[in-house]
C-alpha cells in the first residue's frame, strides 16, 4: 500500500519562506511521480498549484515553486502572505494508474 | 464557462447504494483522465477512482469491488456508483479532471453521509 508523507504541520513568518515536502514510501520521488500540489481553504475545494514537479498554473502566484528536494517533492513558499494560511496536500502518480495525495500539512503565516 | 458539477449527495443507512453525477460544461469529457477525490469530516484527500479517455478504470483497495466509476458521453457525465456503503465512506466526493500530469479542475463537492 502506497503511503505519501507531508509534515502535519508548519509556521511561517509574513513575509519568510518555507518549504513543504512530499515522501513515499515506495523510494525517491522523482519526475516519474508527476508531483502535484494543491491549496484548501476551508469550506472549499482544493485549488491546483503546481504539478509535472515544477509547472505552474496560468492563476499561481509566483511566490509558489515545486521541486525535488532530498528524495521528495517540495512546494517552497517564498514571501508568505496571511491569504497562504491554508491547508496543502501533494500528489503523486504511481504507473500511470494509481494515485496518492498526502497526509496534509496545515500551514500557519504567524 | 468550463466548469464541473457534482450532485446526488444524501444521507444513506449503512449497506446501502448511491449514485453521484458530476456534469461538465465547456469541454467533452472523454477527452480527458476523469478521477473522484474524497475528503472525510476534518481530514485528507483520498483518490478514489480515475477513468481514461479510453474507458479503463481503476480503484484504490479501500473501495475496490464496491464503487464503479463510468460515464455517459451523451449527457458529458461522470458517474460514482456506490454499493455497500459504510460509515467511512462519509465524505465530500469531488470530481477533477486530470490533464497533463494536472489535476487542474475540481468541482465544488457533494456530500454522502453514511448513518443509520
Amino acid at each position: 500500500q502506497t503511503v505519501v508523507t507531508q509534515e502535519p504541520s508548519l509556521t511561517v513568518s509574513p513575509g519568510g519562506t518555507v518549504t513543504l515536502t512530499c515522501a513515499s514510501n515506495t523510494g525517491a520521488v522523482t519526475s516519474d511521480y508527476h508531483p502535484n500540489w494543491f491549496q484548501q481553504k476551508p469550506g472549499l475545494a482544493p485549488r491546483a498549484l503546481t504539478y509535472d514537479t515544477s509547472k505552474k498554473h496560468s492563476w499561481t502566484p509566483a511566490r509558489f515553486s515545486g521541486s525535488l528536494l532530498g528524495g521528495k517533492a517540495a512546494l517552497t513558499l517564498s514571501g508568505a502572505q496571511p491569504e497562504d494560511e491554508a491547508e496543502y496536500y501533494c500528489l503523486l502518480f504511481y504507473g500511470g494508474i494509481q494515485r496518492a495525495f498526502g497526509g496534509g500539512t496545515k500551514l500557519t503565516v504567524l | 464557462e468550463v466548469q464541473l458539477v457534482e450532485s446526488g449527495g444524501a444521507l444513506i443507512q449503512p449497506g446501502g447504494s448511491l449514485r453521484l453525477s458530476c456534469t461538465a460544461s465547456g469541454f467533452s469529457l472523454n477527452n480527458y483522465v476523469m478521477n473522484w477525490v474524497r475528503q472525510a469530516p476534518g481530514k485528507g484527500l483520498e483518490w478514489v477512482s480515475v477513468m481514461f479517455s479510453g474507458g479503463g478504470t481503476y480503484y484504490p483497495d479501500s473501495v475496490k469491488g464496491r464503487f464503479t466509476i463510468s460515464r455517459d458521453d451523451s449527457k458529458n457525465t461522470l458517474y460514482l456508483h456506490m454499493n455497500n456503503l459504510r460509515a467511512e465512506d462519509t465524505a465530500i466526493y469531488y470530481c477533477a479532471r486530470d490533464h497533463d500530469w494536472s489535476y487542474d479542475l475540481w468541482g465544488q463537492g457533494t456530500l454522502v453521509t453514511v448513518s443509520s
